[in-house]
């Protein structure tokens, strides 16, 4: 079960800006910071952003989050079609004796 | 540059038990989460549990009645028992390194497990 909620899907041309939302509350989101993953098909996902804006070596700057109360965003600049994948939020859940959620994930077509 | 490498059993029918073990190769197992997450297919992914490297664990509370996670650090190896297996368990279950500050950072290839009879 998802404790984060994020739209199914979300599309753009090469070379536009796509956002993805992530809904939480205070006890995951409000309360800590955000992690997001691209998955491509057939792998495992893999870290894309940290602590709320830190981006792992080798991450392009495109990738970029805000956060704001319980929600949060990621931003993906300059759309590549490399971007086509599955993208999923997360953070610790203080609630949840330190069970760490994921959001529900949204699918990026890039068209 | 840490590697997570895991096997185990990939066809199992309703009630057996799931079992899977990791290796961590390249790094310390001191300081980090040592986790399991699962992800039924074409769905998204569900956090299983973790251990520490004092072997302290901690569980998801919807599967918490099924799951034991342990530890060996003397070979840098985790372990996955979930009891009771059903088609509903079916899924890509991923061992993963995990900490406060990255969350999970790190994780293996993947094991498919499929609960048929």
């Amino acid at each position: 079960q998802s404790v984060l909620t994020q739209p199914p899907s979300a599309s753009g041309t090469p070379g536009q800006r796509v956002t993805i939302s992530c809904s939480g509350s205070s006890s995951n989101i409000g309360g800590n910071t955000v992690n997001w993953y691209q998955q491509l098909p057939g792998t495992a996902p893999k870290l894309l952003i940290y602590s709320n804006n830190q981006r792992p070596s080798g991450v392009p700057d495109r990738f970029s989050v805000s956060k704001s109360g319980t929600s949060a965003s990621l931003a993906i600049s300059g759309l590549q079609s490399e971007d086509e994948a599955d993208y999923y939020c997360a953070a610790w859940d203080d609630s949840l004796n330190g069970l760490y959620v994921f959001g529900t994930g949204t699918k990026v077509t890039v068209l | 540059q840490v590697q997570l490498q895991q096997w185990g059993a990939g066809l199992l029918k309703p009630s057996e038990t799931l079992s899977l073990t990791c290796a961590v190769y390249g790094g310390s197992f001191s300081g980090y989460y040592w986790s399991w997450i699962r992800q039924p297919p074409g769905k998204g992914l569900e956090w299983i549990g973790e251990i520490n490297h004092s072997g302290s664990t901690n569980y998801n509370p919807s599967l918490k009645s099924r799951v034991t996670i342990s530890g060996d650090t003397s070979k840098n190896q985790f372990s996955l028992k979930l009891s009771s297996v059903t088609a509903a368990d079916t899924a890509v279950y991923y061992c993963a390194r995990a900490s406060m500050v990255r969350g999970v950072d790190v994780w293996g290839k993947g094991t498919t497990v499929t609960v048929s009879s």
